[in-house]
């Protein structure tokens, strides 16, 4: 199946740094999706990019599809950026995979006072 | 609100008390499935379902079981858990464009099951 790849796997900041966490992904893919991951565990959908540029606030995400990978920059961080940050992709229609969201291992964050 | 709505948040049961965790969904989503988080394992499908009355066995469905019977709603079931089901799940849905695959998926809040 289909590989995807982050990095750094862990990631400390002081508060008001910028940050590029890197997706890598081995196939082609119609869907990429970036999630936060909060202390609470609850899996909050950032960005479905899965070409292009998109920007919401101090957080942006720029997606190569045909170098198969995608960036997510986060400017200004703050505490609560804090968590776990997953990159996850799925393919076209078809196939015993059919829909299903491959994800990352994920991006720990933390981002100190 | 558009959203994914799962019950319960928190569950703590008993070794082979059956449960169900119940998962819904405003979007008229025709795809949905469920995840489980497991630490060093990342998430795992469980199952999927295509549409009403569609399902299929995920990547760890062993245990599990799942109905759809209307669109909104796609529960969990588990007929008799035991402690290696202890996880964090998921319940998501999206849009299926035929021929084109899934776009957007959405994520429930997770149910934090503990089965001891």
């Amino acid at each position: 199946g289909i590989q995807v790849e982050q990095s750094p796997p862990d990631l400390i900041l002081q508060e008001g740094a910028n940050s590029t966490l890197r997706c890598n992904f081995s196939d082609s893919v119609n869907n990429l999706q970036w999630f936060h991951q909060n202390p609470w565990g609850q899996l909050i959908n950032l960005f479905y990019i899965p070409s292009g540029t998109k920007q919401n606030g101090r957080l942006s995400a720029t997606t190569v599809a045909t170098e198969r990978y995608s960036l997510l920059y986060i400017s200004s961080s703050q505490t609560t950026d804090s968590g776990v940050y997953f990159c996850a992709v799925s393919k076209g229609a078809g196939g015993t995979s059919y829909g299903k969201l491959t994800f990352g291992q994920g991006t720990i964050l933390t981002v100190h006072p | 609100e558009a959203q994914v709505t799962q019950n319960p948040r928190y569950l703590i049961t008993v070794t082979g008390k059956k449960l169900t965790v119940t998962c819904s969904q405003n979007m008229n989503h025709e795809y949905m499935s469920w995840y489980r988080q497991d630490p060093g394992l990342g998430l795992r499908q469980i199952y999927y379902s295509m549409n009403v009355e569609v399902t299929d066995k995920g990547d760890v469905p062993e245990g599990y079981k799942v109905s759809r019977k209307e669109k909104r709603n796609f529960p969990l079931i588990l007929e008799s858990p035991s402690p290696n089901q202890t996880s964090l799940y998921f319940c998501a849905s999206s849009l299926r464009m035929v021929g084109r695959g899934h776009w957007g998926y959405t994520f429930g809040s997770g149910t934090r099951l503990t089965v001891v």
